[in-house]
């Protein structure tokens, strides 16, 4: 598609539950971020793929997150035993290259709600 | 670390006034400069972006943004707004990282 697409675009879970958010990059995109946004706050970084490698996943807050991206292209961030700190939306990005010149192509995100 | 700082949190203005919203960043090197834009309900776009160049950089809808590098600062400015500026607006920055990172936001709300 001509954008970066983000399923689904809601999701409410119950703490405890576990959690899968997709992200559809520009196609041709060789890198891709998460970003978590809570309420009122700018965007935070999570990790970074350049291609299938997880290049950096320094931001991911807790060992319960875990992204993947196993042919380069689609990715999924899980949360595993959500609690209700982790309600946010959850933002994707790619680009053609990490830093000049590529820039970001933004997701509408995903509005994670813990109840 | 890399840093950005937006100094407003909230800004109130009627159609017609001028803005200029504040962004100041923390990385002595090389870096990339950006401002993103969030309408009410839609994704992150981008207005503009500084590489390298003249400083002063203009970007879609009448937004321009002048870099200074001996004041760490990217301030966006706009010499007459809309009511269709209503947004929040972000500030970012790539440093050595390769991450962009976010200040915290700056909401405007523009009044008919």
């Amino acid at each position: 598609g001509a954008g970066v697409s983000q399923s689904p675009r809601y999701k409410v879970a119950k703490r405890g539950q576990d959690v899968a958010l997709r992200c559809d990059p520009i196609s041709g995109h060789v890198s891709l971020f998460w970003y978590q946004q809570a309420l009122g706050q700018g965007p935070e970084f999570l990790t970074y793929f350049q291609n299938e490698a997880q290049l950096d996943k320094s931001g991911l807050p807790s060992d319960r997150f875990f992204a993947e991206r196993p042919e380069g292209s689609v990715s999924t961030l899980k949360i595993q035993r959500t609690q209700q700190e982790d309600s946010a939306v959850y933002l994707c990005a790619s680009s053609l290259a990490p830093d000049r010149g590529g820039g970001y192509t933004f997701g509408s995100g995903t509005r994670l709600t813990v109840v | 670390a890399q840093s950005v700082s937006q100094h407003n949190h909230h800004v109130i203005l009627s159609e017609a006034a001028s803005l200029e919203l504040g962004c100041n960043y923390s990385y002595g090197g090389t870096v990339n400069l950006f401002w993103y834009v969030q309408y009410p309900g839609q994704h992150l776009q981008l207005l503009l972006k500084y590489f390298s160049g003249d400083p002063l950089v203009k970007g879609i809808k009448g937004f321009e943004a002048e870099f200074i590098k001996s004041k760490f600062s990217f301030n966006l400015r706009k010499p007459s707004v809309q009511w269709s500026d209503t947004a929040e607006y972000f500030c970012a920055v790539i440093g050595n990282t390769g991450k962009l990172i976010f200040g915290q936001g700056t909401t405007l709300q523009v009044k008919p």
